[in-house]
């Protein structure tokens, strides 16, 4: 139990295009989940907090015009990186909070982003 | 400012040997606590959780919890080289979020 996919699991984009992650859970629902950015041996950084039918939270320093989350349903959320460019190469993964949980967070498998 | 630390490490242990990973907290308050697993190039797999007080024990692994002096542990037992990797302590803080306060890791090295 507690699985959540990614999708796609990489891709390549060119410079100024725009590109949609999408989270799901696929056998809880999900309070909430959150996307995170990890650069190659770094910490997580946690971008921001989504709830099903509510704005996201951006953490400090995150572009919300440049980092477009919508959660529309208890399973699915989406990451729009909007005018990529090569510095927001990065990997990126959501988690979700299941509904019925007590805080436990499970992390999806992660979308590799390379921007040329 | 809420932390959590973790020695970076690496720390190297023998095959079969207890690798024990530490993890100190600031926020006397936080209610949850959790160790994650993570392969290079990999997201975080969870391993375990603890909420109370005292040992937790899972099979190989074991995490233990003491509030009073603000800092969780874990324990693997019988370590093997498919245990190497880089363990994240995260934290909850309470007060209605779902939010983790995440430690840097420790890399984590089992010897053949």
């Amino acid at each position: 139990g507690a699985v959540v996919s990614q999708h796609p699991s990489w891709v390549i984009c060119k410079s100024g295009t725009s590109v949609k992650i999408e989270c799901r859970s696929l056998d809880f629902q999900a309070t909430t989940m959150f996307w995170y950015r990890q650069f190659p041996k770094q910490s997580l950084m946690l971008m921001a907090t989504s709830n099903e039918g509510s704005k996201a939270t951006y953490e400090q320093g995150v572009e919300k015009d440049k980092f477009l989350i919508n959660h529309a349903s208890l399973t699915l959320s989406t990451l729009t990186v909007t005018s990529a460019h090569p510095e927001d190469s990065s990997f990126y993964i959501c988690s979700a909070s299941d509904i019925s949980g007590l805080y436990e967070q499970y992390f999806g498998p992660g979308t590799r982003l390379t921007v040329t | 400012q809420k932390e959590v630390e973790q020695n970076s490490g690496p720390l190297s242990v023998p095959e079969g040997a207890i690798a024990s990973l530490n993890c100190t907290y600031s926020d006397r308050g936080s209610q949850s606590f959790f160790w994650y697993r993570q392969y290079s190039g990999k997201s975080p797999e969870l391993i375990m959780f603890i909420y109370s007080n005292g040992d937790k024990e899972d099979g190989r692994f074991t995490a233990q919890l003491n509030k009073a002096s603000q800092y969780v542990s874990l324990l693997i037992r019988d370590s093997q080289p498919s245990d190497s990797a880089t363990y994240l302590c995260a934290v909850n803080p309470g007060s209605g979020t779902y939010k983790y306060i995440f430690g840097t890791g420790t890399r984590l090295k089992v010897l053949a």
